[in-house]
């Protein structure tokens, strides 16, 4: 079946550091992959997503590029603010699977200090 | 922008009532989901439909009904609840057509307490 590992949390970081955020998956099929964040009190949105083998997400300066060969997605960002704390999600949907159900993983929570 | 608007935020029963946890999304997706989020163990999906009266077991689908007469509507039933049926419940809907390459919009969360 399809799996997704992320790097265990907590992170803490200082502001403008380099964030990254690891994230490995198993999957049957062909996946796109996905990164979900969520806000302390909020429901889960989406922040990036990558459908095919070498594309590359990006959103509000966080960047994944799809590494089939590595069955990877790993979350980078170059200089984290305060704002960004939040925990993130890492995420596949397959294309085979009945709609559009997505495995995700444990989620790392990252706390960014000023 | 898609709404996903949860009944309550938190909510408080007791061992053995029924508690009703329902869902409506506003942009006539096709697709909705009932996850529960407990810390260390992610999302876990509980049930999902892809279609009015349509559902189908998720990961833990123990100890929780579901329905969908209305395809804005998603209900997640707990017949009888119980303390270890505490946690953080998320819902989420997605449109039909190409199910890898669709997002999921998610609900601010119901955070159930068991006593």
């Amino acid at each position: 079946g399809n799996s997704v590992t992320q790097m265990e949390g907590p992170v803490t970081l200082s502001e403008e550091a380099f964030l990254t955020i690891n994230c490995t998956y198993t999957a049957t099929g062909y996946p796109s992959l996905f990164w979900y964040v969520q806000y302390p009190g909020e429901g889960l949105q989406l922040l990036l997503k990558a459908t095919k083998a070498d594309d590359k997400g990006s959103n509000k300066g966080f960047e994944a590029t799809y590494r089939k060969e590595t069955t990877s997605f790993h979350l980078e960002k170059g200089s984290v603010q305060v704002s960004d704390s939040a925990v993130y999600f890492c995420a596949l949907s397959d294309q085979w699977s009945n709609a559009g159900k997505s495995t995700f993983g444990d989620g790392t929570t990252l706390t960014v200090k000023p | 922008d898609v709404k996903v608007t949860q009944s309550s935020r938190y909510l408080v029963k007791r061992t053995g009532e029924k508690v009703f946890l329902e869902c409506v999304q506003d942009m006539d997706h096709e697709n909705m989901f009932w996850y529960r989020q407990d810390p260390g163990l992610g999302l876990r999906l509980i049930y999902f439909s892809y279609d009015v009266k349509m559902k189908e077991k998720g990961d833990i689908p123990e100890g929780y009904s579901v329905s969908r007469e209305k395809k804005e509507r998603f209900s997640l039933i707990l017949e009888s609840a119980s303390t270890n049926q505490t946690s953080m419940y998320l819902c989420a809907s997605s449109p039909a057509g190409t199910g890898a390459l669709e997002t999921q919009y998610f609900g601010p969360g119901t955070r159930l307490l068991v006593l």
